[in-house]
């Protein structure tokens, strides 16, 4: 699976757009680009997961170009409770049927 | 609510003893489950992968003597690790997928602590 790069750290106020870029450029054909979040001694939650152009759910905005060498995870307003470790991961589309190989994550740190 | 349930959350041992840890599937059944530890402030570490009714699969430089897993049922997987020492305390995470998903479902984690 295509290993993927994401920025160790970011900071955001309460109530921001927190965009998290994921540069994955050896993904293959047949990857999903999936996100999880991780707080503190819990495991991780999933929040997303797409294959091209745009996907949204309820909690989050996942933006994928054409080339699919990178991905956005969007967080809308963000809140404290946002505060959190985020995953992003090339899967296959078995998704949790397959072993998962975690980065580094982007930890996010939302001030009041 | 949760799918995937481990316990105990928190664990203490000393030196030298066993302590057993169990995922298990909630509602569903898992033939497959992953088994994760994390150390603070790190990513998550595939360990090994438990397989119901077979040998579990463990990651290159996972001691399988060391870290036992039980798969014996459609709900219930185990990982035990025996004689333990301080470098083992770490947060011991499982997954499992659910069928009709693509989604893995984790479990709460253990924290194993060592003295």
């Amino acid at each position: 699976l295509a290993k993927t790069t994401q920025p160790i750290s970011m900071d955001s106020y309460e109530g921001q757009e927190v965009n998290i870029t994921c540069s994955h450029n050896n993904i293959a054909t047949n990857d999903y680009i999936t996100w999880y979040q991780q707080f503190p001694s819990q495991g991780p939650r999933f929040i997303i997961q797409g294959y091209k152009t745009k996907v949204t759910n309820e909690v989050a905005s996942l933006f994928i170009p054409a080339d699919r060498k990178s991905s956005t995870l969007s967080l809308p307003r963000v809140s404290l409770s946002d505060t959190a470790v985020y995953y992003c991961l090339v899967t296959l589309p078995s998704g949790g049927y397959n072993k998962l190989i975690f980065g580094a994550g982007t930890r996010l740190a939302v001030h009041p | 609510g949760a799918v995937v349930s481990q316990h105990p959350s928190r664990v203490i041992c000393k030196s030298g003893t066993s302590v057993k840890i169990e995922c298990r599937s909630l509602d569903f059944q898992a033939t497959t489950m992953f088994w994760y530890r994390q150390f603070p402030k790190k990513s998550l570490m595939l360990m090994a992968t438990s397989n119901e009714g077979s040998k579990a699969t463990y990651e290159q430089g996972v001691e399988k003597d060391k870290f036992l897993i039980n798969h014996a049922s459609l709900t219930l997987s185990t990982l035990t690790v025996t004689s333990a020492h301080p470098e083992d305390s770490s947060f011991y995470i499982c997954s499992a997928p659910r069928a009709g998903t693509t989604e893995a479902f984790f479990g709460q984690g253990t924290r194993l602590t060592v003295v």
